[in-house]
């Protein structure tokens, strides 16, 4: 069965410090694993995804994961966190049966201090 | 491309009634569309897969008569919560996914949610 784990339901930084939100995943096969943010009383917004391309993705407002088999992570990252980044933030990994479901990690929450 | 809507974006019912959630995918046809359920500070949790034309699969633990999902064309699909308690109170997140100009695509798009609060 695949799963995804997020290790901190919540994590606190300063303006312009940077960004790590932690996710581990379970699979059999090579995953198809998603971030996605959202804001508050609002839908998701898709941050970016890895399909067993290139193992550093690139993601919208600045926002990177990396890919790592050997220990089964897929951690976002930003350089420099802005106030506009406080949400909630979900690690996904997509089964790969024929449903194409999403599983979603419990979330973080990411909060931005001035 | 690849926009879904949600109407009403809340909706306060009381409790007994029923009320309908509509989902919408305005630029590409939808052959598949899910159904999430989000309490407050907690992650979604899938309620059901429709397919167009066919009846939707619930996840395990979700009340099929108490959540009908219609899916009859390809670009709209409801979600009635009848006889609303207020524990029906929650986020409801829809997606879709299907055809991109022309080409089957397999990534979720998600509306915006509906936040149902039931008194």
């Amino acid at each position: 069965a695949q799963s995804v784990t997020q290790l901190d339901s919540h994590v606190s930084v300063s303006e312009g410090t940077p960004v790590l939100l932690r996710c581990n995943y379970s699979s059999s096969y090579s995953p198809s694993l998603f971030w996605y943010v959202q804001h508050p009383n609002k839908g998701l917004q898709l941050l970016l995804k890895y399909t067993s391309a290139a193992t550093l993705v690139k993601g919208i407002n600045g926002f990177e994961a990396e890919f790592k088999k050997s220990e089964t992570s897929f951690h976002l990252t930003k350089p420099s966190a802005h106030m506009s980044d406080a949400a909630e933030y979900f690690c996904v990994v997509r089964r790969m049966d024929s449903s194409y479901k999403l599983i979603f990690g419990s979330g973080t929450r990411l909060l931005v201090r001035p | 491309g690849a926009v879904v809507s949600q109407h009403p974006s809340w909706v306060i019912c009381k409790s007994g009634t029923s009320v309908k959630i509509e989902c919408r995918s305005l630029d590409f046809q939808a052959t598949t569309m899910f159904w999430y359920r989000q309490f407050p500070k907690q992650s979604l949790m899938l309620m059901a897969t429709s397919n167009e034309g066919s009846k939707a699969t619930y996840e395990q633990g979700v009340e099929k008569d108490k959540f009908l999902i219609n899916h009859a064309s390809l670009t709209l699909s409801t979600l009635t919560v009848t006889s609303a308690h207020p524990e029906d109170s929650s986020f409801y997140i829809c997606s879709a996914r299907g055809a991109l100009a022309g080409v089957l695509n397999y990534e979720q798009y998600f509306g915006p949610g509906t936040r149902l609060t039931v008194t």
